[in-house]
């Protein structure tokens, strides 16, 4: 079946540097959404990607759309304290959906 | 809008007891999703309704079970519960027909001892 691959699972930051995590799936994706899930907290609908390629910002955080449509990336720049949380990346195809099991992102002050 | 809506937030139940837990929708939302989240499983699927169908399922055992209201409210019921029952359970409604973007509730916390 479709499975859907975040890394790293964990990935601990000086505030200030870069963060990227990708998501790659095992089959062509017809969309792919990104989540934010603060500690405590519920999954946040952040964006969604729907076509081969695409590239859409968000303030300091850039999403991209891989060419063949099985992978993406969250690339956030100058990480914050706010940035903390669990990004999940979620693929369908076929009405199907299947959510990675996310990158929890700790940044220290 | 107002947002997901989930009750109750907290519950504390015993082995071999059942529960049950509501969720509201956006308003207009038609599809409704059921996740169970565990610190070692993530994000896992329990089930999707819309218009009170229920249309994809997940690989959970048939003591979890859910139904959607022509409100589009929706409940799910986990009967006989087990230890390994204690997560979140998330609701998610999506604008669309199709369950790709997701705009999650709070989540009941659900403590099974």
């Amino acid at each position: 079946g479709q499975q859907v691959m975040q890394i790293p699972q964990y990935q601990h930051v000086q505030e200030g540097e870069d963060f990227t995590t990708y998501c790659n799936s095992s089959t062509t994706l017809s969309n792919i959404q990104w989540y934010k899930q603060r500690p405590g907290g519920h999954p946040v609908f952040l964006i969604q990607l729907v076509k081969s390629g695409e590239v859409k910002k968000q303030k300091r955080l850039t999403f991209q759309f891989g060419e063949a449509k099985k992978n993406s990336s969250l690339h956030i720049t100058a990480t914050q304290t706010t940035d903390v949380g669990t990004y999940f990346c979620s693929g369908g195809s076929n009405y199907k959906l299947t959510f990675g099991k996310g990158t929890l992102l700790t940044v220290n002050p | 809008k107002a947002g997901v809506t989930q009750t109750p937030r907290y519950l504390i139940k015993t082995r071999g007891q059942q529960v049950t837990l509501s969720c509201s929708p956006i308003s207009g939302h038609r599809s409704v999703s059921w996740y169970q989240q565990t610190p070692g499983q993530g994000l896992q699927f329990l089930f999707e309704y819309f218009s009170e169908t229920q249309r994809n399922k997940g690989n959970f055992p048939g003591r979890f079970s859910g139904r959607q209201f022509s409100n589009s409210r929706s409940e799910m019921n986990v009967s006989t519960l087990e230890l390994g029952d204690s997560a979140l359970y998330l609701c998610a409604s999506s604008p669309f027909d199709r369950r790709d973007t997701q705009y999650f509730g709070p989540g009941t916390r659900l403590t099974v001892l």
